[in-house]
């Protein structure tokens, strides 16, 4: 069965740095979206992306971030500068179809020291 | 602020035992509905979506009352492998394709034998 992937797992570093979390959707879907799960609250929606441009981005998503396709096949959440806040785990999701089912990767640990 | 509440328990339920959870969503511009459940420290994966008129799949049933803004999940004969947080989520209702989603803070239950 096909599945979302990310990479990498876990991402520690440093306040003010520079991260790019990774992920490749499925292949034949075309929704792509960012979440964000601090410890032990909600998952957060940060960013919806559809035909090479941001559709949709929640009150989280500000200059800090920015998202990307680079390709065919890899779909990127940056963070320029990273803060303790930003400290969570970060979950990819794609949709063959708007507003239809999401499915999740197993999402990317950052801690921000 | 557009949220989705739900009881956060935890629920203490026998195996074999039915329960039931509910949450109600303040987003009258939502579109489509569902249930995920997350596992300890692991993406949410979907359950099964909720239409107005009930769905079963299996020993889940889902209802959802658009006019309460009520969504509701029934599990009959709970199995150990049951116990984890379940999340209720509705669309952000954005009006466009790449529609976010809006998550509860989930309800835990645990499946004793």
């Amino acid at each position: 069965e096909p599945e979302v992937t990310q990479t990498p797992s876990h991402q520690v570093t440093q306040m003010g740095q520079e991260v790019i979390l990774r992920c490749v959707p499925i292949s034949n879907h075309l929704y792509f979206y960012w979440y964000r799960q601090i410890l032990g609250q909600k998952v957060e929606f940060l960013v919806s992306f559809y035909n090479n441009e941001i559709s949709e981005k929640s009150e989280i998503f500000d200059d800090q971030f920015s998202v990307e396709r680079p390709d065919g096949s890899n779909f990127t959440l940056k963070i320029r500068s990273t803060k303790l806040e930003d400290s969570a785990m970060y979950f990819c999701a794609s949709s063959p179809v708007g507003g239809e089912t999401q499915y999740f990767g197993p999402g990317t640990r950052l801690l921000v020291l | 602020r557009k949220e989705v509440e739900q009881d956060p328990g935890p629920f203490n339920v026998p195996e074999g035992a039915t329960v039931a959870f509910n949450c109600t969503y303040s987003n009258s511009a939502s579109q489509s509905f569902f249930w995920y459940r997350q596992d300890c420290r692991k993406e949410p994966k979907l359950l099964m979506s909720v239409y107005s008129s009930g769905n079963e799949d299996g020993r889940f049933t889902a209802q959802l009352n658009r006019a309460s803004q009520y969504i509701s999940l029934l599990i009959r004969d709970s199995k150990l492998s049951d116990s984890a947080t379940y999340l209720c989520v509705v669309t952000r209702g954005s009006g466009g394709g790449a529609d976010g989603l809006t998550f509860g803070k989930g309800t835990h239950l645990i499946i004793q034998p």
